[in-house]
């Protein structure tokens, strides 16, 4: 399967722990994107990447959390000092830098996040 | 800021009927682009379709069309033929030219009844 992977899919976490989420976008894709969906609401942006540089980050993204793409491959969403308001699905997608179509965006399966 | 609302929280329709999906949003640039989502369950969410703000002309892929309303601000979704697999949440979403930013409405909860 070459779609964009989430891993882990499902994490249970005590108030206060970090986690981390990994995603491997498609391959040949440079544009790495992470949302987070919250019960019944439509995904909010967090962060987009182009290769290995952050271009953007939203006010969302407090500073417990924190994205990297190191070598412009896969990436990770680490949250430190977890809150229960931190319990949500978060999204990865991809998308490549010239494909003709704006916007269309390849979304993983998503990491669900439970804080307890 | 952008904003999109989708008023209906849930619909519900028999195979084989004709549904529309509702979406409106403010904004007060004139190049962006729309689109609608949709996320079945337990499964990734894909793109259905995609409109250009600059082009008059409704999009429409296979059963899915939209009716742009740009003066409007209103971007439905018309589902034809209306098959159980189409059962899903849908999101309209939107997103300036140049951007790369989504920004979704709160979702439609789509169910085709056999």
């Amino acid at each position: 399967d070459t779609g964009v992977s989430q891993d882990p899919r499902h994490k249970i976490t005590k108030r206060g722990q970090n986690v981390t989420f990994r995603c491997d976008p498609i391959s040949e894709h440079n544009r790495l994107y992470w949302y987070r969906q919250t019960l019944g609401q439509g995904p909010e942006f967090l962060t987009y990447f182009q290769n290995e540089a952050q271009l953007e980050k939203s006010r969302l993204l407090s500073d417990r959390f924190s994205a990297e793409r190191p070598k412009g491959s896969f990436s990770t969403l680490e949250i430190q000092r977890t809150e229960q308001g931190d319990s949500a699905m978060y999204l990865c997608a991809s998308s490549p830098r010239t494909s003709g179509r704006s916007g269309e965006l390849f979304f993983g399966e998503g990491s669900r996040l439970t804080v307890l | 800021a952008q904003t999109v609302t989708q008023s209906q929280p849930e619909m519900s329709v028999q195979e084989a009927e004709t549904v529309t999906l509702s979406c409106t949003y403010d904004t007060s640039e004139s190049n962006y682009y729309l689109f609608w989502y949709k996320q079945p369950p337990s499964r990734q969410m894909i793109l259905v379709i995609r409109q250009e703000a600059y082009k008059q002309q409704n999009a429409t892929e296979n059963r899915f069309s939209v009716n742009f309303q740009k003066a409007a601000k209103s971007f439905s979704l018309k589902i034809s033929d209306s098959q159980l697999g189409d059962t899903a949440m849908y999101f309209c979403a939107f997103m300036y030219r140049g951007a790369q930013k989504l920004v979704f409405g709160q979702g439609t909860r789509l169910t085709i009844n056999p």
